[in-house]
């Protein structure tokens, strides 16, 4: 998986509890991306970052906030979970530049009860 | 909004057979259209790409057909096999939006033996 790790892997919360996933790489790659999939939704974009210390809203932002202090760590944090966040979160990264690949993390499979 | 539409959803295709995914784009400003390929369990990981100056890629069994004008670009995985079934993803990107890829909604594809 490209030197990309994801903490925890498996997570059940109760609703309402702040709970944070962490991703991890060891390429050095400037761009860093957290995504949701869920069974009809695809993959879609929550926050990304571009930057240590730059990030911006992906489509489905609301609910999250992110915080990146270091090239290699990029952390997604649900304020209050919701049962609608019940869902597995991928971590991706990339070089930056156009055509770039993304590389995956082996995803967080999260539970909100 | 979709800006990329992936069909079919799912798809059935006896071992040997040809698998065709079609996606449809809406934005012209798209200059790069990867296909990732997800194993259960598994993060996306990067199949084939093309860029628009070209109208085939072929890696394999696997080609990327490209129709700039119709706007659409389809997968073809010749002598289909049990081991590619799996979810496959087309998405499209541009230099202007700060290295986000939009994504289709993925095809699941089973290989009969």
């Amino acid at each position: 998986d490209a030197g990309i790790t994801q903490s925890p892997r498996h997570k059940v919360t109760e609703t309402g509890t702040p709970v944070t996933l962490r991703c991890h790489q060891t390429e050095n790659h400037r761009y860093m991306y957290w995504y949701r999939q869920d069974p009809g939704h695809g993959l879609r974009l929550i926050h990304y970052s571009y930057g240590v210390k730059d990030t911006d809203k992906g489509e489905v932002s609301d609910g999250y906030s992110v915080s990146r202090s270091k090239t290699e760590d990029f952390l997604l944090t649900l304020e209050s979970a919701t049962s609608s966040q019940t869902s597995v979160y991928f971590c991706a990264i990339s070089e930056g530049g156009l055509g770039e690949t993304q590389y995956f993390g082996p995803g967080t499979r999260l539970l909100v009860l | 909004q979709q800006q990329v539409k992936q069909s079919p959803q799912s798809l059935i295709v006896q071992k040997g057979g040809i698998s065709i995914i079609n996606c449809a784009y809406e934005n012209t400003a798209f200059d790069y259209f990867p296909w990732y390929q997800q194993f259960p369990g598994k993060g996306p990981a990067l199949l084939i790409a093309i860029r628009p100056d070209v109208s085939e890629k072929k890696e394999g069994r696997f080609t990327i057909s490209f129709n700039k004008s119709a706007k659409q670009f389809s997968l073809h995985i010749m002598d289909s096999q049990p081991g590619d079934s799996a979810t496959y993803f087309c998405a499209g990107e541009n230099a202007g939006n700060n290295r986000k890829l939009i994504w289709g909604l993925g095809t699941s594809l089973a290989v009969n033996p």
